[in-house]
């Protein structure tokens, strides 16, 4: 079946720290991928995402690249903020489908 | 932009009663929502798909009778837990699609906003 596959955290970093969250695939055909933030208190929030492979979706310092050959859409960011403290989920969504196929979950904490 | 309004944030609960949660979209006309389900340190799991003014379509292994979501309006839709169990003690989280927005990925059925979770704890 479809599923998605995130690193166990927390990730913990100082400020200005590289981030990776590592997330991969299993599924049939080309979904669209999706990274998601929740913050403290609120709901999961779009962060960026890809619809093919090879596209990087951007956002707020934070990219990811959708990589058809190792089904992988890694969470890069270069240089984190205390305020980017939160849960990140990685999911997938097939074309024409409504339902979203969420990872666990990633937290990450910044330090100052 | 578009917000998804969830109520009570936290409820506790003596076993067997029924609890209801609400959701709700604040600024725009939800056709569709959806019921999440989550345990500590797994992914998040869907329960159900909720259309406006129909019945539910659930996940396969979601009872139906114990989980009952209505849909009455363009802008609510709830989730009652029947006879809760301490089993049920979770994490739940809806979503609602704005048919707009054009931010949803390929295909486009609309982006997905999330509502800020429920956590009920059955004693």
């Amino acid at each position: 079946g479809n599923s998605v596959t995130q690193m166990e955290g927390p990730v913990t970093l100082s400020e200005e720290a590289f981030l990776t969250i590592n997330c991969t695939y299993t599924a049939t055909g080309y979904p669209s991928l999706f990274w998601y933030v929740q913050y403290p208190g609120e709901g999961l929030q779009l962060l960026l995402k890809a619809t093919k492979a090879d596209d990087k979706g951007s956002n707020k310092g934070f990219e990811a690249t959708y990589r058809k050959e190792t089904t992988s859409f890694h969470l890069e960011k270069g240089s984190v903020q205390v305020s980017d403290s939160a849960v990140y989920f990685c999911a997938l969504r097939y074309t024409g489908f409504q339902k979203l196929v969420f990872g666990t979950g990633t937290r990450l904490l910044v330090s100052p | 932009g578009a917000v998804v309004s969830q109520h009570p944030s936290r409820v506790i609960c003596k076993s067997g009663t029924s609890v209801k949660i609400e959701c709700r979209s604040l600024d725009f006309q939800a056709t569709t929502m959806f019921w999440y389900r989550q345990f500590p340190k797994q992914s998040l799991m869907l329960m159900a798909t909720s259309n406006e003014g129909s019945k539910a379509t659930y996940e396969q292994g979601v009872e139906k009778d114990k989980f009952l979501i209505n849909h009455a309006s363009l802008t609510l839709s709830t989730l009652t837990v029947t006879s809760a169990h301490p089993e049920d003690s979770s994490f739940y989280i809806c979503s609602a699609r704005d048919p707009f927005s054009q931010r949803g990925g390929r295909g486009n059925t609309g982006e997905l906003f999330f509502g800020e979770g429920s956590r009920l704890t059955v004693l």
